[in-house]
């Protein structure tokens, strides 16, 4: 079966610091992977998607970035974060058109 | 802007009734419906998905799709406390990569 980790669980960064979030899908080859961030009070907002190693398709213009080194693994990034970079952040694997899963997900906050 | 729309609720329904839940959505060539729940501070997980017009049933969850109505709405049975969360319904428009998500409803189920 398939499994997706993510981590870390919480972080709490200043605002301007850099970020790294983590996410690797266990059971399952070449998959396509998502970003997605919840803020609050607010719906799931995709921000990244890719179909393959290397390939990485942005949806919402930002200070994020996103990068797949390999197949399974799929990483978020900031250089400088702002405030309203907080949030619930999840990773997703699924089937073009189909079901997606979700990750445990990463709480930021960012002071 | 595509939309998935869903009352935010809270909706509270006693333990052992019927919760029904809805969602309306904008692109007619949407063509996968899923129905998530989200415990506070958890990841969504999937509980349902549908793709044809009609009912679908799984366990104490019902489906029904609508694509002539635009509509989608989740039944549960025999509600319990522990049903008690957050429903996201997504829907992926012209098997694209990307699943669009709904708001959310909060269900509170009361003993």
């Amino acid at each position: 079966s398939q499994t997706i980790h993510q981590w870390p669980a919480t972080l709490v960064q200043p605002v301007g610091s850099p970020l790294s979030l983590e996410c690797t899908v266990e059971g399952t080859s070449n998959p396509n992977l998502y970003w997605y961030r919840q803020a609050a009070g607010r719906g799931l907002q995709l921000l990244f998607y890719s179909v393959g190693i290397g390939q990485i398709s942005s949806e919402v213009p930002q200070n994020l970035s996103a990068s797949r080194p390999q197949d399974r693994q799929f990483i978020l990034s900031s250089k400088k974060l702002l405030l309203s970079d907080s949030g619930f952040y999840l990773c997703a694997w699924g089937l073009v058109g189909d079901t997606q899963y979700f990750g445990p997900g990463t709480r930021l906050t960012v002071l | 802007q595509k939309e998935v729309e869903q009352n935010s609720g809270p909706l509270s329904v006693p333990e052992g009734a019927i919760a029904s839940l809805n969602c309306t959505y904008s692109d007619r060539g949407s063509q996968s419906f899923f129905w998530y729940r989200q415990y506070s501070g958890k990841s969504p997980e999937l509980i349902m998905s549908i793709y044809s017009n009609g009912d679908k049933e799984d366990g104490r969850f019902t489906a029904q799709l609508n694509k002539a109505s635009q509509y989608v709405s989740l039944l549960i049975r025999d509600s319990q406390p522990s049903d008690s969360a957050t429903y996201l319904c997504a829907v992926n428009e012209n098997s694209g990569y990307a699943l669009n998500f709904g708001k959310g409803t909060s269900l509170l189920v009361t003993p």
